[in-house]
């Protein structure tokens, strides 16, 4: 049973390249999210996906978009990144239920750097 | 929106000693309150949690407290360890029913304990 796992671990992009970040659970979760961590700041809610076939925006959503692909794969893709989306992201699922008090269990993340 | 205030943002203390971090929350729709724990290069472990019909929860060597009337809960650490150096994130969420919604987090505290 390996949780959330995100792939890649980590990754370096020049300004204007896209790429797309992969998250996947094997915990039969319903609800999926994308966070992103600065320094200082939190983590902050980019995206998520209360159930598959379902996305809604989080606090940061410009320069994202997602795709919740099946029940266990929920993706990040940036079109064309910016020096301002260098961040760590983390991917987390929670709630065989789909309420929002459910645990949400956290990846390893994936350390984006844009030049 | 919910806002998360964390204090402190760093807290040092001596091994064996107790630790206390605070935060406030904004929304009084909020009523689920998880603290994780962050090491360095790793996702965010949730440690303990408390729902909003309860006032405090106990784990072993950690308790949280919750008061909704001042919008405040806490958590405390108490014979502290060299393992329990990490930051340490409280959050908060409201209660959506059959959907889900993002955590909202508060910035984090390092807490450093000295041997």
């Amino acid at each position: 049973n390996a949780g959330v796992t995100q792939t890649p671990k980590f990754q370096v992009l020049k300004t204007g390249q896209s790429m797309t970040l992969q998250c996947a659970q094997d915990m039969n979760h319903n609800s999926m999210y994308w966070y992103r961590q600065d320094p200082g700041m939190g983590l902050r809610l980019i995206y998520y996906s209360a159930s598959e076939g379902t996305t809604d925006k989080g606090e940061v959503p410009n320069g994202y978009n997602v795709s919740r692909l099946n029940k266990r794969e929920f993706s990040l893709r940036l079109e064309s990144a910016a020096p301002s989306q260098t961040s760590v992201y983390f991917c987390a699922s929670s709630g065989a239920i789909g309420l929002s008090t459910d645990t949400q269990y956290f990846g390893p993340g994936t350390r984006l750097t844009v030049l | 929106g919910e806002n998360v205030e964390q204090h402190p943002s760093t807290l040092s203390v001596q091994e064996g000693d107790s630790a206390v971090i605070k935060c406030t929350y904004s929304d009084s729709a909020s009523n689920y309150f998880p603290w994780y724990k962050q090491e360095l290069g790793k996702g965010p472990q949730l440690i303990i949690d408390i729902r909003s019909n309860v006032g405090e929860k106990k784990d072993q060597r950690i308790a949280v407290t919750l008061n909704k009337t001042a919008k405040h809960f806490s958590l405390h650490i108490t014979e502290t360890q060299p393992e329990d150096s990490a930051v340490y994130f409280c959050a908060a969420i409201p209660y959506s029913g059959g959907g889900a919604d993002g955590l909202t987090f508060g910035k984090g505290t390092h807490l450093i304990i000295q041997p």
